[in-house]
């Protein structure tokens, strides 16, 4: 079964400082994993993917995640931080192995950016 | 990216009422559309997987004759709360995948958040 690991409930982190929100995951065939962040009362925005190809990838508001394949781990980083920042962030991974079907999400880390 | 809305955005009903859910892909057709709940500082758990013209799959835990689930179009998913009850109020996310884009993106609503008196 897949599984989803975010070890952190809470990453506080001062602006214009690197950020780390960790991740890792289970599956039995290859992984899809993304990143979502949440503000309040909303819904998931989308940050980004890795299916195949470079394992650094690229997404929104300058953010980047990691695919490290031997850890099992898909980081999520950003260079400086901004207080804008703050949210609760999601990793999620699904199986492609077992037709790619079901998303399962982390637990969720919250992200604080002191000004 | 692709739109996918929900209406209400916020409900409140009294115990023992029912709530219906509405789930929309808006510029995309939506053949698969999922249906999470969230607690207070928590993640989003699957309840359903609802398939366009078929019966919804259920997680385990999740009672299918209390949280009715209807996917009649490719744009269209419903999800209605029978006889709610407190420990029912939750915030609702619906989610949608494109498979025009090979299915790989899944496009989140903006949530609904149920409160029952």
């Amino acid at each position: 079964a897949q599984s989803v690991a975010q070890p952190e409930d809470q990453v506080n982190v001062a602006e214009g400082n690197p950020l780390t929100v960790k991740c890792t995951y289970s599956v039995s065939g290859n992984p899809y994993l993304f990143w979502y962040v949440q503000y309040p009362n909303r819904g998931l925005q989308f940050l980004l993917k890795y299916i195949t190809g470079d394992n650094l990838v690229k997404g929104s508001y300058g953010f980047e995640a990691e695919f490290n394949k031997s850890q099992t781990s898909f980081h999520l980083k950003k260079p400086s931080a901004l207080v804008s920042d703050s949210a609760l962030y999601f990793c999620a991974v699904r199986d492609s192995g077992t037709g790619g079907f079901k998303t399962i999400f982390g637990a969720g880390t919250r992200l604080f950016v002191k000004a | 990216g692709a739109v996918v809305s929900q209406h209400p955005s916020r409900v409140i009903c009294k115990s023992g009422t029912s709530v219906k859910i509405e789930c929309r892909s808006l510029d995309f057709q939506a053949t698969t559309m999922f249906w999470y709940r969230q607690f207070p500082k928590q993640s989003l758990m699957l309840m359903a997987t609802s398939n366009e013209g078929s019966k919804a799959t259920y997680e385990q835990g999740v009672e299918k004759d209390k949280f009715l689930i209807n996917h009649a179009s490719l744009t269209l998913s419903t999800l209605t709360v029978t006889s709610a009850h407190p420990e029912d109020s939750s915030f609702y996310i619906c989610s949608a995948r494109d498979w025009g884009r090979e299915g790989i993106e899944q496009f989140f609503g903006p949530g609904t958040r149920l409160t029952v008196l």
